[in-house]
């Protein structure tokens, strides 16, 4: 089946810094992805729609500025947290859909465990 | 408005015993229908998927789950639980061009010896 990686699988950073996730399907050209966020014992929850080479589609009251999402080509994805601040840890799931357009095409990343100090 | 409901937070089974987490979904048209598995600090695996047909899906690691659209349920399934089995339950819906998933809150499993 198709896989999706994740880069890197968990981070540790300061208050402050930035932090860039990277989202990759390895082996079919992924025309949208899309990235959740997880809290700890809590369900996903949908962020933006990354669609390659436009703008992202950002969830209500998801800051676009703070999350910076760049879907560059096909296969590569990258979600960038902005002056992260410790209430930004949590798990980041990205998401990748082949381009047949049925639903069954969307696979999951194994996710990224951002933690800010 | 799409809506995913999982009403139970949280099950404890018995090793071997069956396992049944129920799941109700509120949508405009003809939903596609998920079950993924989540075990600790791991990304999502899918169980199973209903798009159309029979309306009794298999999926892997010995998981069935039935589609009732009169109930709007899809609710999953297993015979008999192994300790392995012990994870994080979501149930998700989907429309048809791959667009955005509704997932619900989860269902956690804990399996008793």
């Amino acid at each position: 089946g198709a896989v999706v990686s994740q880069h890197p699988s968990w981070v540790i950073c300061k208050s402050g810094t930035s932090v860039k996730i990277e989202c990759r399907s390895l082996d079919f050209q992924a025309t949208t992805m899309f990235w959740y966020r997880q809290f700890p014992k809590q369900s996903l929850m949908l962020m933006a729609t990354s669609n390659e080479g436009s703008k992202a589609t950002y969830e209500q009251g998801v800051e676009k500025d703070k999350f910076l999402i760049n879907h560059a080509s096909l296969t590569l994805s990258t979600l960038t947290v902005t002056s992260a601040h410790p209430e930004d840890s949590s798990f980041y799931i990205c998401s990748a859909k082949s381009p047949s357009g049925r639903t069954d095409t969307q696979y999951f990343g194994p996710g990224t465990r951002l933690t800010v100090l | 408005a799409q809506s995913v409901t999982q009403p139970d937070i949280h099950i404890t089974v018995s090793e071997g015993a069956s396992l049944e987490l129920r799941c109700n979904y509120s949508y405009g048209a003809t939903p596609y229908l998920f079950w993924y598995v989540q075990s600790p600090g791991q990304g999502l695996q899918l169980l199973l998927k209903y798009f159309s047909g029979d309306t009794l899906v298999q999926g892997i690691k010995g998981f069935e789950a039935e589609f009732k659209r009169s109930q709007s349920s899809f609710n999953l399934r297993k015979p008999s639980v192994h300790w392995s089995d012990a994870a994080e339950y979501f149930c998700a819906v989907g429309p048809p061009d791959g667009g955005k998933f509704q997932f619900g809150a989860g269902t956690q499993v804990v399996v008793t010896p």
